[in-house]
Parts: C-alpha cells; structure tokens; sequence
C-alpha cells in the first residue's frame, strides 16, 4: 500500500521568491514519484517524474524535485515563481499498478 | 492527436436516473482509470483496468460500475446517482510498461 502527503493545502509566495512544496510519501514497494500540476478548470499535467537513478529530477516550466528516500520526501522547488505557476499542485506515488495522489497544495503567486 | 477524451464535460442530473460517463483514449493503452476529484481530498481513484475485461477496484467503489469491452474505450457508469457523487472526474489511461497516466479534461457532475 501506499501514500501521499502534502503538506500545506495552500501556499502564498511572491513573484520572483522561491518556491517549494512539500511531498512525502509512504510506499511497500520502492517508489515512482510524480507531481502534477492543475490549472484553473484544466486536467492534470505532468511536472516530472522520479522512477530509477538520478534522483534530481528536472521538469517542465523550470521545477524541479529531489527524492530523499531517508526523508521519504519528493519536495517540488522552482527558483523564481512567476504569476503564471498559480495552480494546484498534486503529488502522487505509483505502486503495483495503482496511482495514489496527495490531496493537493495551491500555490497563489502575488505581484 | 494522441489524447483521452470524455463525455459529456458538464452535466447536471437529478438523484436516480442513470448515467454514463465515457472515456476513450487513442494511444493503444493498456490501463485505464476514473478517479473523481473533491475540494481537500484529492484525487481518488474508482475503478482501473489493466486490460479489456479486466476491472478492478480503487479506493472509492460504491455505487459506480464500469465495463472494459473495447482496449480504447472505459466508461463509468453511475445506476442510481445521489447527491454526494456530485464531483469532477477524470479518466486516465498508461501503458502497461510505461509511468506517465495521461488524463481526459474532465468531467463536471452535479447530482440534485
């Protein structure tokens, strides 16, 4: 079995600061790692994936994620948030078969 | 296109008359997916297939049914909706080999 946390259901940063949220994961089996990203009455659209080797992981618009497996984390980090980065953010770990995702983490992003 | 659609994108139905969700998806994939999605839970899957005529239960089953008769096609269906199955839901399909899920657009469902 597996799951997900995220923690922090909304997270507010200014354009241009750093942004990071936080993932962490519980799983039997080693990890696949996922995150997410929904925007405004989109579905969802693949950041980036963790499967196997390196475990920084670089993925579209500029984020990226580290797999800790000690820390049993997947935090995401983007250098310079930009107005266009305000969605909702879903981590999500593969196990088997299955996809169980974290119940989400809103980024607002203010000028 | 190699996409996931679904149909109908918005609807609005009143307790108990049965509807169908559709999904298809173009990319000759093996495993397919309906989650639904509620504000501060996330996303919970329903049903997945890993091949036609193979289903098998998410984490959130009741009172939803679905059929896998065709690789491209997994439609969900609801026999007697209620007011708390009122959500958005989404299809998803992958290859058997492969990590990524594609996902359809979504489908708005309210229940009154």
């Amino acid at each position: 079995a597996q799951s997900v946390t995220q923690l922090g259901s909304h997270v507010s940063v200014s354009e241009g600061a750093l942004v990071l949220l936080r993932c962490n994961y519980s799983s039997s089996v080693p990890p696949y790692l996922f995150w997410y990203v929904q925007y405004p009455n989109q579905g969802l659209q693949l950041l980036l994936k963790y499967t196997t080797g390196a475990t920084l992981v670089k993925g579209i618009n500029g984020f990226e994620a580290e797999f800790k497996k000690s820390e049993t984390s997947f935090h995401l980090t983007k250098p310079s948030a930009h107005m266009s980065d305000a969605a909702e953010y879903f981590c999500a770990v593969k196990g088997y078969s299955t996809l169980t995702f974290g119940k989400g983490t809103m980024l607002l992003v203010s000028p | 296109e190699a996409q996931v659609t679904q149909n109908p994108r918005y609807l609005i139905t009143v307790t108990g008359k049965k509807l169908t969700v559709t999904c298809s998806q173009n990319m000759n994939h093996e495993y397919m997916s309906w989650y639904r999605q509620d504000p501060g839970l996330g996303l919970r899957q329903i049903y997945y297939s890993m091949n036609v005529e193979v289903t098998d239960k998410g984490d959130v089953p009741e009172g939803y049914k679905v059929s896998r008769k065709e690789k491209r096609n997994f439609p969900l269906i609801l026999e007697s909706p209620s007011p708390n199955q009122t959500s958005l839901y989404f299809c998803a399909s992958r290859g058997l080999r492969r990590d990524e899920q594609f996902f359809g657009p979504g489908t708005r469902l309210t229940v009154l």
